[in-house]
């Protein structure tokens, strides 16, 4: 696509639950990276993908989070069992190589 | 690890001034890249700088990649409510991640 597309846009969830968070890449971008931002702060890296290459997930701050991409292109970010401080927005990026990162606009989760 | 530090953390200005923000590290970067977040949205690349002592413009925006290869800073003349955001700078050494910094808080004033 034309741009990096996250979905949802706002996701409320109960605590304890278990969400899923999308990211559609660029089409042909081979890396693709996961921040958190939350309220008034700056981007937290989370993970990162590229190409075949086993993903960097020393940004992981618990075992309650994780993520694939599948394909090479769609990546779906899990946090399970969620908690009051998960609430943030998530970012997705997706790069040519190592070339400038291009955002999504976040989904905004919220639990509550 | 790396770290990028921004001065100021927020700014309040009047419409029309100039804004100067400038972008720090303790280590060398080959590629500093300066992100502007408008509320509710994911960044937007605004300059990209790839050589020590670059000066780039982008309409109203004049970036610089520092002598010294550790600090970068971003100016925005005659600054209009739309400039309002939150800007970041990101730093990058032989195709590593890009290291981003906190970010500056930028209101403009009517």
């Amino acid at each position: 696509g034309a741009g990096v597309s996250q979905s949802p846009s706002n996701k409320v969830t109960e605590k304890g639950k278990d969400v899923e968070l999308r990211c559609d890449p660029i089409s042909g971008h081979t890396a693709l990276y996961w921040y958190r931002q939350s309220l008034g702060q700056g981007l937290e890296f989370l993970i990162y993908f590229q190409g075949n290459s086993a993903p960097d997930k020393s940004g992981l701050p618990s075992d309650r989070f994780s993520a694939e991409r599948t394909g090479g292109s769609v990546s779906t970010l899990t946090i399970q069992r969620t908690q009051q401080e998960d609430s943030a927005v998530y970012l997705c990026a997706s790069s040519l190589d190592w070339g400038g990162y291009t955002f999504g606009s976040g989904t905004r989760l919220t639990v509550v | 690890g790396q770290q990028l530090n921004q001065s100021p953390q927020s700014m309040f200005i009047q419409e029309g001034e100039d804004v100067s923000m400038n972008c720090t590290s303790s280590s060398i970067f080959n590629t500093w890249l300066w992100y502007k977040q408008d509320p509710g949205e994911g960044p937007v690349l605004l300059i990209a700088l790839y050589k020590a002592g670059e000066l780039t413009s982008n309409g109203r925006l004049t970036a610089q990649f520092g002598i010294t290869r550790k600090d970068s800073f971003l100016n925005i003349s005659a600054s209009i409510p739309s400039d309002v955001g939150i800007y970041f700078c990101a730093g990058q050494l032989n195709g590593q991640n890009f290291v981003f910094g906190p970010g500056t808080r930028l209101s403009v004033l009517p």
